[in-house]
């Protein structure tokens, strides 16, 4: 299963709305991760299962979607969110597979 | 506190071979399915091998399979990932993950990681 993440670059300000797109080219039901990286450091899992958040995640992440689309919300961004962001599947597996990422930048 | 702390990285020459560590604290280790996961630089994560947690099974990528293995000690609670044949295309960080277990949080999803390690691989 590829996962297609969009767009590869997000510019964006403090306190504005993320949105992250990632495409399955299979149906993986609702088993979709995300994981968030800050530069030099090891990715952190923010929500699996598609909408739950993992512990100690802030409220303003949020994921939704099923099937082959979904998408990572960031209601309103701090400055500590600017990272990358990578989906990841568990449907059918192994190969456990990722995206590609979506670099969350400052504008 | 969970923590998975990698080493044994370093500079190999092509064909070489490295053996990976990754020392486990604060959880059951021998109850979790480990993992080796890795990125080359400024690229994106690439899923390497995994080990259940009885060791009864190994899996691995296809880009690795007959070069790479996977083991573990539980009595150490330490993850191996030996690596043989060695390629440029090896070169990457890699990274030590936990696979979260049914009935806790976030089952079947990598819930904790190491701070890596990187390997380079020199042509």
């Amino acid at each position: 299963i590829v996962l297609t993440q969009s767009p590869a670059t997000l510019s964006l300000s403090p306190g504005e709305r993320a949105t992250l797109s990632c495409r399955a080219s299979q149906n993986v039901l609702n088993y979709l991760a995300w994981y968030q990286q800050k530069p030099g450091q090891a990715p952190r899992l923010l929500i699996y299962d598609t909408s739950n958040r993992a512990t100690g995640i802030p409220a303003r992440f949020s994921g939704s979607g099923s099937g082959t689309d979904f998408t990572l919300t960031i209601s309103s961004l701090e400055p500590e969110d600017f990272a990358v962001y990578y989906c990841q599947q568990r449907s059918n597996w192994p190969p456990y597979t990722f995206g590609q990422g979506t670099k969350l930048e400052i504008k | 506190e969970v923590q998975l702390v990698e080493s044994g990285g370093g500079l190999v020459q092509s064909g070489g071979s490295l053996r990976l560590s990754c020392a486990a604290s604060g959880f059951n280790f021998s109850s979790y399915w480990m993992h080796w996961v890795r990125q080359a630089p400024g690229k994106g994560l690439v899923w390497v091998s995994r080990f259940n947690s009885d060791g009864s099974i190994t899996t691995y990528a296809d880009s690795v399979k007959g070069r790479f293995s996977i083991s573990r000690d539980n009595a150490k609670n330490t993850l191996y990932l030996q690596m043989n044949s060695l390629r440029a295309e090896d070169t990457a960080v890699y990274y030590c993950t936990r696979e979260g277990r049914y009935g806790e949080e976030a089952p079947y999803y990598f819930d904790h990681w190491g701070q890596g390690t990187l390997v380079t691989v020199s042509s």
